[in-house]
């Protein structure tokens, strides 16, 4: 079984700011790791995943995430955030080759201050 | 666009009476979920088919039920809502390929 922790409940950053949501996970097994983000009233939309070869991975709206195998870390950073970006968060992981369930984190809500 | 629908968006139902929230797709994907939501929380999984294999959570209440009369579509049950069960729900697809979530809107049910 896995488990995700997302250390940041809510994480308050102003406008044209860097910003880094934390995602650590636990596993026995390789793992496929995701982000997604939740729009107020919306469902979840994939904002970019890992499954193998570079570690650094690129995802949509500017957001990029790092694997980082032995601190079993995906955090996602975004170098200049918009208002736009406020919302929900949500990292998930699904072990390679067994359940293909995902296990998701509580979320952190990113909120863009002007 | 191929897409995960949900009708409809904002659900009303009373203490006790039966509700049904539904899901369709056109992604023509195996697998189907449906979550339960509720505010400033991540998304409990309740249920998934693959394809037309049932398999419900240990923890997910009698209370919810499902149907998946095709591939297209698939539905949620909730025979006597309680105000505990107010939340969002939500319905997601996945190939058999095991990777992406794909999400509906979601609905958002409230009980009185």
């Amino acid at each position: 079984a896995q488990s995700v922790t997302q250390l940041d409940s809510q994480v308050p950053v102003f406008e044209e700011a860097p910003v880094e949501l934390r995602c650590n996970y636990s596993s026995s097994v390789s793992v496929y790791l995701f982000w997604y983000v939740q729009y107020p009233n919306q469902g979840l939309q994939l904002l970019l995943k890992y499954l193998s070869g570079s570690t650094l991975v690129k995802g949509i709206n500017g957001f990029e995430a790092e694997f980082n195998k032995s601190q079993t870390s995906f955090h996602l950073r975004k170098p200049s955030v918009h208002i736009s970006d406020t919302a929900e968060y949500f990292c998930a992981v699904s072990d390679r080759g067994g359940s293909y369930i995902p296990t998701f984190g509580r979320g952190t809500s990113l909120i863009v201050h002007p | 666009d191929a897409m995960v629908i949900q009708n409809p968006r904002y659900q009303v139902t009373q203490f006790g009476k039966p509700v049904t929230l539904s899901c369709s797709q056109t992604l023509n994907h195996n697998v189907m979920y449906w979550y339960q939501q509720k505010s400033s929380q991540a998304p409990k999984l309740l249920f998934h088919y693959y394809d037309k294999d049932f398999n419900n959570e240990a923890d997910t209440p009698d209370n919810f039920q499902s149907r998946r009369p095709n591939t297209s579509f698939c539905f949620l049950d909730i025979r006597s809502p309680g105000l505990g069960d107010a939340a969002m729900y939500l319905c997601a697809t996945t190939p058999s390929e095991r990777q992406t979530q794909y999400f509906g809107p979601g609905t958002r049910l409230l009980v009185l």
